[in-house]
């Protein structure tokens, strides 16, 4: 199946401080990628869409400035914590649709960043 | 209200045994339903996906059933083994006109294989 790749895996940020991370299609090209947060045994909460070359759709709730996408390119996206507090500590997973082939309904989901802000 | 709900929230099986995890929906309209495996601190790695017209599916130890006119879905696990702990996801995709709708995610089954 198709690969999707995050990096950094973790990351630990001072308060205040930015944190940037990234969301890459290996074998393909997604048009559409995904940016979920999740809790300790929660599920994954939707933050934003990120559609290539135009601006990120935000879910109610999640600010815009604070959480800064961009989608640059075709097997690039990244997620910017701006001003970090120790409440954005989370698992931050991204996700990539896949428009070929037999991939069209399937979303590919990176292995998750581990973020703790002290 | 469009919501996944997942039983049990966890499970503790003996290696070898064979278990069966269930999923409820009300999303509509219905586009499809995927189960995902997702290990601790990794991302959920795609099991199953089943639009409606399926009513089951299978990979290697993992057969997957859906009703949908009950709205609901289950994941059996056959002769399970230690590497099977892991917390597994039934999520719902929703129809959205002619593009992919957005997906609702249920809270997971945390599963435990004991030796």
């Amino acid at each position: 199946g198709a690969v999707v790749s995050q990096h950094p895996s973790r990351v630990i940020c001072k308060s205040g401080t930015s944190v940037k991370i990234e969301c890459r299609s290996l074998d393909f090209q997604a048009t559409t990628m995904f940016w979920y947060r999740q809790f300790p045994k929660q599920s994954l909460m939707l933050m934003a869409t990120s559609n290539e070359g135009s601006k990120a759709t935000y879910e109610q709730g999640v600010e815009k400035d604070k959480f800064l996408i961009n989608h640059a390119s075709l097997t690039l996206s990244t997620l910017t914590v701006t001003s970090a507090h120790p409440e954005d500590s989370s698992f931050y997973i991204c996700s990539a649709r896949d428009p070929s082939g037999t991939g069209a309904y399937e979303q590919y989901f990176g292995p998750g960043t581990r973020l703790t802000v002290t | 209200k469009n919501q996944v709900e997942q039983s049990p929230q966890s499970l503790i099986i003996l290696e070898g045994k064979n278990c069966t995890l269930q999923c409820n929906y009300t999303v509509s309209p219905f586009s499809n339903l995927r189960w995902y495996k997702q290990d601790t601190g990794r991302g959920p790695v795609s099991l199953t996906i089943m639009t409606f017209s399926e009513n089951t599916k299978s990979n290697g130890r993992y057969t997957a059933t859906l009703d949908a006119d009950t709205k609901q879905s289950s994941l059996h696990i056959t002769a399970s083994q230690l590497s099977d702990s892991a917390s597994y996801i039934c999520v719902v995709s929703a129809k959205r006109g002619s593009t992919l709708g957005r997906l609702y995610f249920g809270r997971g089954t945390q599963l435990t294989v004991w030796p």
